[in-house]
């Protein structure tokens, strides 16, 4: 059975930094491309960023490009959201997906929220 | 990038009738369109990827048509448990990932 399990989540001020985590099992982790999407109190989804297998490739939606790294590690199955300078408009459940383009299984989500 | 418009933002419907659900690209994704079901403090769930192919263990009454820019989800025989917001999402080209903004298929 496929599990994602996001960890990291909590309250920060604006300007701090968190680093989510996303323990993968279930599947052949290393082979599929995964990404980190969103979703702010009442609103609809984000994708915020993604990262190949082999961790070569990266990418990051406009909104965090600059503020957050995306990386993993696949020796430990797991998948990194460096998040720094944070704002009050990254609050949100943020969800780990495996990805085809598609987002094929998810996690249940961890939240985070930006406020002084 | 391609922006993802979903129609209509409410969807009231009757336990046992059809729900349609539109998703217009505005620009062409080919068949790069996958459909999500979203509940109240749940995971999304993948319901259709490549427009039309079901995911795994996904029942028959959910099913996706369309290409190029314009996409419908049908839902048949609603069921209590289908009430949710639904998001189609396209993955022609990416980056980035693009979401449309949602249809919410409440009981009527």
């Amino acid at each position: 059975e496929v599990q994602l399990l996001e960890s990291g989540g909590g309250l920060v001020q604006p300007g701090g930094s968190l680093r989510l985590s996303c323990a993968a099992s279930g599947f052949t982790f290393r082979t599929y491309a995964m990404t980190w999407v969103r979703q702010a109190p009442g609103k609809g989804l984000e994708w915020v960023s993604g990262i190949s297998g082999s961790a070569g490739n990266t990418y990051y939606a406009d909104s965090v490009r600059g503020r957050f790294t995306i990386s993993r590690d696949n020796s430990k199955n797991t998948l990194y959201l460096q998040m720094d300078s944070l704002r009050a408009e990254d609050t949100a459940v943020y969800y780990c997906a495996s990805t085809r383009g598609y987002m094929e299984h998810w996690g249940q989500g961890t939240l985070v929220t930006v406020s002084s | 990038e391609k922006v993802m418009t979903q129609f209509p933002a409410t969807l009231s419907v009757s336990p046992g009738e059809t729900a349609t659900l539109s998703c217009r690209a505005s620009q062409s994704v080919s068949d790069s369109l996958a459909w999500y079901q979203v509940k109240p403090g749940q995971a999304p769930r993948l319901l259709i990827y490549d427009a039309s192919t079901r995911a795994t263990g996904i029942p028959a009454r959910f099913s996706g048509s369309g290409s190029g820019t314009e996409f419908t989800l049908t839902i048949s025989s609603l069921q209590s448990e289908d009430f949710a917001i639904y998001y189609c999402q396209q993955y022609r080209n990416w980056p980035p990932l693009t979401f449309g903004g949602g249809t919410k298929v409440e009981i009527k």
